[in-house]
């Protein structure tokens, strides 16, 4: 069936450091892909989205791009804040019998002043 | 405007006996998810419902788990009996339509943490 995997965490980055999650699936498809952040006490709430291949998702400065042929959809970050310390889950909108969105296990960020 | 409201936040109880969560939508969300997520774990599907209807329940355990969704509004999660292995975060997300899975738009409570002793 369909499925997300992600890189392990926790990660633990130094403020304005670089920032790459990887992401890959597999999927029936193509389906459409979401990075959500779950910061802590709150709930998951959609960081953004690719809709078709090549499509490039973002938002508050994170950055993600649809890779149909690697099956990835890596997430970055040019320069992290402590701000951005949070869980990040990659997950796909599948097509197959239900639609219903299938969630990586998340990878822990926790961004260091 | 109000996002998705699940209570009670944190419930503790003793194996063997029954637990209930509840989750009010956002309002004008048609569609309902509970999703399952253990410790370490991303969010499972348990079940969806659109209005009233339950069109996804494959992965909701039909022997002690049951669902509801009245007037197509507010939702309730049971489980009876609870088991240890039932220790997990519950939680309730709602989207205007049955496109959530396709656009992303979920918007997710905060969740609902039960520890089973």
């Amino acid at each position: 069936g369909d499925s997300v995997t992600q890189m392990e965490g926790p990660v633990t980055l130094s403020e304005e450091a670089f920032l790459t999650i990887n992401c890959t699936y597999t999927a029936t498809g193509y389906p459409s892909l979401f990075w959500y952040v779950q910061y802590p006490g709150e709930g998951l709430q959609l960081l953004l989205k690719a809709t078709k291949a090549d499509d490039k998702g973002s938002n508050k400065g994170f950055e993600a791009t649809y890779r149909k042929e690697t099956t990835s959809f890596h997430l970055e970050k040019g320069s992290v804040q402590v701000s951005d310390s949070a869980v990040y889950f990659c997950a796909l909108g599948s097509k197959t019998s239900y639609d219903k969105v299938i969630f990586g296990p998340g990878t822990s960020l926790s961004v260091i002043p | 405007e109000a996002g998705v409201v699940q209570s009670p936040r944190y419930k503790i109880i003793e194996k063997k006996q029954p637990v209930a969560f509840w989750c009010n939508p956002i309002s004008g969300h048609n569609t309902l998810y509970w999703y399952l997520q253990n410790l370490g774990q991303g969010p499972e599907l348990l079940i969806r419902y659109e209005n009233e209807e339950a069109v996804d329940d494959s992965q909701l355990p039909k022997d002690r788990f049951s669902a509801e969704r009245l007037k197509g509004v507010d939702s309730t999660l049971k489980i009876q009996p609870a088991e240890l292995g039932d220790s997990a975060v519950y939680l309730c997300a709602s989207s205007l339509d049955f496109t959530g899975a396709r656009t992303g738009e979920l918007f997710f409570g905060e969740g609902s943490r039960l520890t089973v002793l």
